[in-house]
């Protein structure tokens, strides 16, 4: 088992919907969560950074984490053809490397 | 405030030969990661410096191997290049933990 699942997709939708993405781990010591976006050709830009359970949000994105579950969540809202790129989970433990543990990214297509 | 910065950008390469590939961190930032992202294993962790010691390494073969200057830049090597080498090799910085890291554009390497 992976330590770290997403779904590859792809996922299309129409502009203006709602995206939700997720990803499921299997290592309990992982404690910061991150959501990542990447371009085509491009380094992945990150889009949220949340430590242990909870929500955030920032504008039309919202992160959740449920610890319990092993499962972290990134909502986009009144998504946008600008949104249209692959989105990466990322995740790593408490201790003092930075080392983070990616899933293999969601790619997602906004149609206008 | 100028990003994460990777030289080259693209490099072809043969079989058998070595490469160097170069990062700049963000100003300040004094922990260095690289990684590796090839569309079937996504991104992997390659290793971390910070204040120009090792402090954790990645599943991969002695032939990758890197350092980390006084003014926290840093390079990769790889040695003997194999085929299988082709990938975006990505460099991210940060201020160190629990500081998220920060993705520069990367360098695409071609091994023919």
């Amino acid at each position: 088992q992976k330590e770290v699942e997403q779904d590859p997709g792809p996922l299309s939708v129409p502009e203006g919907a709602i995206v939700s993405l997720n990803c499921t781990y299997s290592n309990s010591a992982f404690q910061y969560f991150m959501w990542y976006r990447q371009y085509s050709r491009k380094g992945p830009e990150l889009l949220m950074y949340t430590y242990s359970s909870g929500n955030k949000e920032d504008g039309r994105f919202t992160a959740q984490v449920d610890k319990s579950s092993k499962y972290i969540s990134l909502f986009i809202r009144d998504s946008q053809p600008s949104d249209s790129a692959t989105y990466l989970c990322a995740m790593r433990d408490q201790g003092g490397s930075e080392k983070l543990v990616f899933g293999k990214g969601t790619k997602l297509t906004v149609n206008p | 405030k100028a990003g994460v910065t990777q030289t080259p950008r693209y490099l072809i390469k043969t079989r058998g030969q070595q490469v160097t590939l170069s990062c700049s961190p963000i100003s300040g930032h004094r922990s260095v990661s690289w990684y590796q992202q090839t569309p079937g294993q996504g991104l992997q962790f390659l290793f971390e410096y910070f204040s120009e010691t090792q402090r954790n390494k990645g599943n991969f073969p002695g032939r990758f191997s890197g350092r980390q200057f006084s003014n926290s830049r840093s390079e990769m090597n790889v040695s003997t290049l194999e085929l299988g080498d082709s990938a975006l090799y990505l460099c991210a910085s940060s201020w160190g933990p629990p500081d998220t890291q920060y993705f520069g554009p990367g360098t695409r390497l071609t091994v023919l």
